[in-house]
Formats: structure tokens, sequence, C-alpha cells
């Protein structure tokens, strides 16, 4: 039973558009999330995180929308980029933590030129 | 400054045999992890350590998975025997956990086929 999920496998996005990745969790206990990226043949590298306390935390071109009533949260990628073309994970915690994430499948992401 | 170190990048095997996956963690780094990577299912923790001391193996799929971290700069994973439907990729995290965040910081993964 998948309780972090990603629907969209993959999502082609122009550059300098805005690319939205989406993720829905099933687990009301999950209070803190992130987002990591991953290119091929590398490990997956953190890149932001948002606490259930908030519903909105941004880094540069990176922001990421937690909606707790619908167990939603979004990552807006603002102008996209080449180099964003990767796969990102959403992945989710019990508690103010990162001890065992659980992680959703994965959306890949292409910036087209 | 070295990231997580595993070995090796690439594992051919023959189903049956052994494998032994290793990992290096950060240095200062006080838990480290375990995760599998399948199309199907994403990444699945599969064992997490806390102080060089192992504080879930739920994930853990099948008693011919163990692992071990003797000491806080080394850990393996081992399958024993080994089956074609372990094939994945096999990443190992280390973080410094101290109820504040503190991402996961991933190695580049062991490729395992089983044939």
């Amino acid at each position: 039973d998948q309780q972090v999920k990603q629907n969209s496998p993959s999502l082609s996005v122009q550059e300098g558009r805005i690319s939205i990745l989406n993720c829905d969790y099933t687990n009301s206990m999950f209070d803190y999330f992130l987002w990591y990226k991953k290119y091929p043949a590398e490990g997956p590298t953190f890149l932001i995180s948002i606490s259930s306390i908030k519903d909105k935390n941004e880094d540069g071109r990176f922001t990421v929308f937690l909606n707790k009533s619908a167990k939603h949260l979004s990552l807006h990628i603002v102008p996209s980029q080449p180099g964003d073309s990767a796969v990102y994970f959403c992945a989710a915690s019990g508690y103010f933590g990162n001890e065992k994430l659980t992680f959703g499948t994965g959306t890949r992401l292409t910036i087209i030129p | 400054d070295a990231g997580v170190i595993q070995s090796p990048r690439h594992e051919v095997t023959e189903m049956g045999q052994e494998v032994t996956l290793r990992c290096k963690p950060i240095s200062g780094h006080n838990s480290l992890f375990w995760y599998r990577q399948t199309m199907m299912r994403g990444l699945e923790l599969l064992i997490y350590f806390n102080n060089n001391v192992p504080i879930d193996d739920s994930g853990m799929p099948e008693d011919r998975f163990s692992a071990k971290m003797p000491n806080a700069s080394f850990s393996t994973l081992k399958i024993q025997p080994s089956e074609p439907r372990d094939s994945a990729v096999y990443f190992c995290a280390s973080s410094f956990v101290t109820g504040a965040n503190s991402p996961l910081h991933f190695g580049n993964g062991t490729r395992l086929t089983v044939t």
C-alpha cells in the first residue's frame, strides 16, 4: 500500500514555464514533507522541505505547497531550466525529522529547450 | 568533503549466490539508512541504524536480507541467497539526526542484477 503517491510518472514542460509536480499521501500521521531530486546514475539529493505547521515554503525558484486537509503537496519550479530535468521524489515522515522517510515512486521531469 | 560512498557501483550475479553491498557514511553522521529503488515501488526503506544500532528493520523483505554496522564508518547489506526479484538499485544514505531538519545524504547506489 503506497502511503505516498506520485500519480504522474512523467511531465514535460517548456523551458521558462512553470513546472508543477504533485504528491498525495494517505497517512494522517505524516507531518514533515520533502522533495528530492535525482539525476541518472546518482543518488537523490535533498531539494526542499515543509513541516505541517506551514502551508508554503520557498527557496529560490522552488516552492512547496502543503494542503493538509486534502493530504496533498506540490512542488513548483519557476522558471523551469534544462538542468531541472530529473526524477523528483516526494517523501514524508511521521514526525519532525528524517528517520523512516516514506518515498513516492517519482516523477520524471523533462524541460524542453 | 566526501559524500556517502557505496561499492560496488554495479553487481551482476547468478541466482543463489551471496551478494554483499558496502557503504561508508559521511563522517560525523549518526544515522545510516539502506533503501531499495524499483520502478513499481519507488524508494523503499529497508533498515536504518542510529549510532550503529539497528532501529527498524521492518522493511527488510525476507530473512535472506541482513545488514550490519560494525562501526560508525561502515555498513553492509547482504543478500543470501540472491534471487532475480532482488534486482534493483540499492542506496545507502546517512544523516546527523538531532530532532531538527537534517536531510538524508545518499550515495550513488549499487545496481544489482541477479540472473
